[in-house]
């Protein structure tokens, strides 16, 4: 089975600067996806960034960032230029790469960030 | 488009009592979940299906049962609610990569 680990579970950052979240996971897998979810306060769930195992280059979606190491077994997020909005729960979460039964998301248990102003 | 919705939002139970919950989605989307969140234990996944008339058990399913007859609703029930049930439960609905989660509902059980 496969197991998601967030090991810190608050971090901080001062506004506008850089954080990086981090995550690992374990799997016998080689296909697979590799996501991080925001949960502010408003408790929606919010996809940030998404990731394929199969691509070596590292995904990017504005000042949100992925390193993701395949051998380490390692998806840490970088969020670039801090901002107030920033602060929520961040979620890791892993998804086999075939479908049907395998199509669930295991979920690490989530790190609270806060944003200093 | 509305995405995925649940209803409903917050729901207070006395343990013993029935209820369920209902999720909608409109993207067509063949694959739909169930998760509970609890503090420090992230999300949990309860039943899932992957298309209409099919239901399976995940991580956590005791205490529920679901059901899917029309692809667009997946409904949870709780046949008997005890304390250990009180949670946020969200919905989920994906095809095929990506989940889209639903608002949340809060349920208290007394």
């Amino acid at each position: 089975a496969q197991t998601v680990t967030q090991s810190q579970p608050e971090m901080s950052v001062q506004e506008a600067e850089t954080v990086t979240l981090s995550c690992t996971y374990d799997t016998s897998e080689s296909d697979y996806y590799l996501f991080w979810y925001k949960q502010p306060p408003s408790r929606q769930m919010i996809l940030v960034i998404r990731q394929e195992a199969y691509k070596q280059q590292n995904a990017t979606e504005n000042r949100f960032s992925v390193n993701f190491q395949k051998a380490a077994k390692s998806f840490s997020l970088k969020i670039s230029d801090s901002q107030l909005g920033d602060a929520a729960m961040y979620f890791c979460a892993y998804r086999s790469g075939s479908t049907g039964a395998n199509s669930k998301l295991t979920f690490g248990k989530g790190i609270t960030l806060s944003v200093r102003p | 488009n509305a995405g995925v919705t649940q209803t409903p939002k917050f729901r207070v139970l006395k343990t013993g009592q029935s209820m369920t919950l209902l999720c909608a989605q409109d993207m067509n989307h063949e694959y739909m979940y169930w998760y509970r969140q609890d503090p420090g234990m992230g999300l949990r996944l309860i039943h899932y299906s992957v298309g209409e008339g099919t239901t399976a058990k995940g991580e956590v399913p005791d205490g529920y049962n679901v059901s899917r007859l029309k692809k667009q609703n997946f409904l949870l029930g709780l046949e008997s609610a005890a304390p250990s049930q009180t949670s946020v439960y969200f919905c989920a609905s994906s095809y095929p990569y990506e989940q889209y989660f639903g608002p949340g509902t809060r349920l208290t059980v007394t």
